[in-house]
């Protein structure tokens, strides 16, 4: 993928965990980074736009940041409910396109 | 409430063609952006195609250009893709989006296409 994310990651319940996502200047460093969250056999949901505002109805416990070319999902008082797959993504100057990350599948132990 | 039901999806061969359909309600279908995001079997998410609200601006991923044909019709409030050449690659739940990509704010339940002989 493009933009880079670690495969999996993990908490346990309360605590705060970050999921980082790491692109380049013709994407992350030049353009607004989004997050997702997906439950098995169900459609993604924006979790974060434009870097760090949230839809209404998503939690504050949600929180998303961006730093140069690289970008970060942090998610503070962990649910069980929050185990899913986590992607980031953005458009890509260079290749014209949208450019995800390849997920993160967080774990609540 | 918004509501996108994306239909078409099956098993077709090799070398063959397919047209989705996603059919919109709950909002004003031509004053939004879609777009097509598909996820192969275990994979992650992979963006397809969007066009703009008059359909003048259109953009494909690399892996689907000259082969799928994203378009509307306001009147009927539907997005369609057009998957001519398909592949085994191109094996996957396509899913329709709202949102100007890749901020997409509501999307369909998906349809799979399932390329094989």
């Amino acid at each position: 993928s493009v933009l880079t994310q670690p495969p999996s990651a993990s908490g346990t319940p309360g605590q705060r965990v970050t999921i980082s996502c790491s692109g380049s200047s013709s994407n992350i460093g030049s353009n607004y980074v989004y997050w997702y969250h997906q439950l098995p056999g169900t459609a993604p949901k924006l979790l974060i736009y434009r870097n760090n505002p949230r839809p209404s109805g998503v939690p504050d416990r949600f929180s998303g940041s961006k730093s140069g070319t690289s970008a970060s999902l942090a998610i503070s008082g962990l649910r069980s409910e929050d185990e899913a797959d986590y992607y980031c993504a953005a458009w890509d100057d260079s290749l014209s396109g949208v450019v995800f990350g390849g997920g993160t599948k967080l774990t609540v132990l | 409430q918004v509501q996108l039901v994306e239909s078409g999806g099956g098993l077709v061969k090799p070398g063959g063609s397919l047209r989705l359909s996603c059919a919109a309600s709950g909002f004003t279908f031509s004053d939004y952006y879609m777009s097509w995001i598909r996820q192969a079997p275990g994979k992650g998410l992979e963006w397809v195609s969007y066009i703009s609200t008059s359909g003048s601006t259109i953009y494909y991923a690399d892996s689907v250009k000259g082969r799928f044909t994203i378009s509307r019709d306001s009147a009927k409030n539907s997005l369609y893709l057009q998957m001519n050449s398909l592949r085994a690659e191109d094996t996957a739940v396509y899913y329709c989006a709202r949102g100007i990509a890749p901020g997409w704010d509501y999307w369909g339940q998906g349809t799979l296409v399932t390329v094989s002989s």
